[in-house]
């Protein structure tokens, strides 16, 4: 079965610094690849998606790679901010039947120092 | 506007008992989810439905039965609570297609005890 693994379970940061997250996969590439921040007591909310036939999307200060042959993508959030600081899930798609079933890591806790 | 909603908030309740959790959204979504995340963030997903039927269907035991009366609407029906049920429970909905973001719900902290 399909085994996702994000980087540290916490990551501690200066403000202003890169924060850089690490979603690494087994088996299988995923037909693309979501990333999720979720706050205390709340849901996840979606971030960026990047499919497998894409090596880099940016959103402002974000940016998520993609590499198929590493069966990894990074996360990064340039000029960190206190308010950056959540949980971050990478989440794994698949097309065909699946519909839109995702499949998520553990998370990585991010905390950013002022 | 609230997305996609649930209720309760906060569930606890003892074990042999039968709850249910409600979810709606307003996005005029095809499809919604139903997640589990345990006490160590795990996300994991239990159902979905697409268009009130049912997709997927992840190894969950049959004491959990989800029930779409429309589109719009994906309930929770739990039988005969265990502690180990104890979790957060998330719904969620996307529009239908391969890549689709999906809206998470604020989720219900279910207690058994």
């Amino acid at each position: 079965s399909q085994k996702i693994e994000q980087n540290s379970e916490a990551l501690n940061i200066q403000e202003g610094k890169t924060a850089t997250l690490t979603c690494n996969y087994t088996n299988y590439s995923p037909a693309y690849l979501q990333w999720y921040r979720q706050d205390p007591g709340r849901g996840p909310v979606f971030l960026l998606l990047i499919r497998e036939n894409e090596k880099e999307k940016r959103k402002e200060r974000l940016k998520v790679t993609f590499d198929t042959t590493l069966k990894q993508s990074l996360f990064h959030i340039t000029a960190s901010q206190p308010a950056d600081s959540a949980t971050y899930l990478c989440a794994l798609g698949y097309g065909g039947t699946s519909y839109g079933k995702l499949t998520f890591g553990q998370g990585t806790i991010l905390t950013v120092h002022p | 506007d609230t997305a996609v909603s649930q209720t309760p908030k906060y569930l606890v309740t003892q074990m042999g008992n039968d709850k249910s959790i409600k979810c709606e959204q307003n996005l005029g979504h095809d499809t919604m989810y139903w997640y589990k995340q345990d006490s160590k963030k795990f996300l994991k997903i239990m159902f979905s439905y697409n268009n009130k039927e049912l997709i997927i269907n992840e190894t969950v035991p049959n004491r959990f039965s989800p029930k779409s009366p429309d589109k719009a609407h994906l309930n929770l029906h739990i039988n005969s609570l265990e502690l180990g049920d104890s979790a957060v429970y998330f719904c969620a909905s996307s529009q239908e297609g391969t890549g689709s973001v999906q809206y998470f719900g604020p989720g219900t902290r279910l207690t058994v005890t």
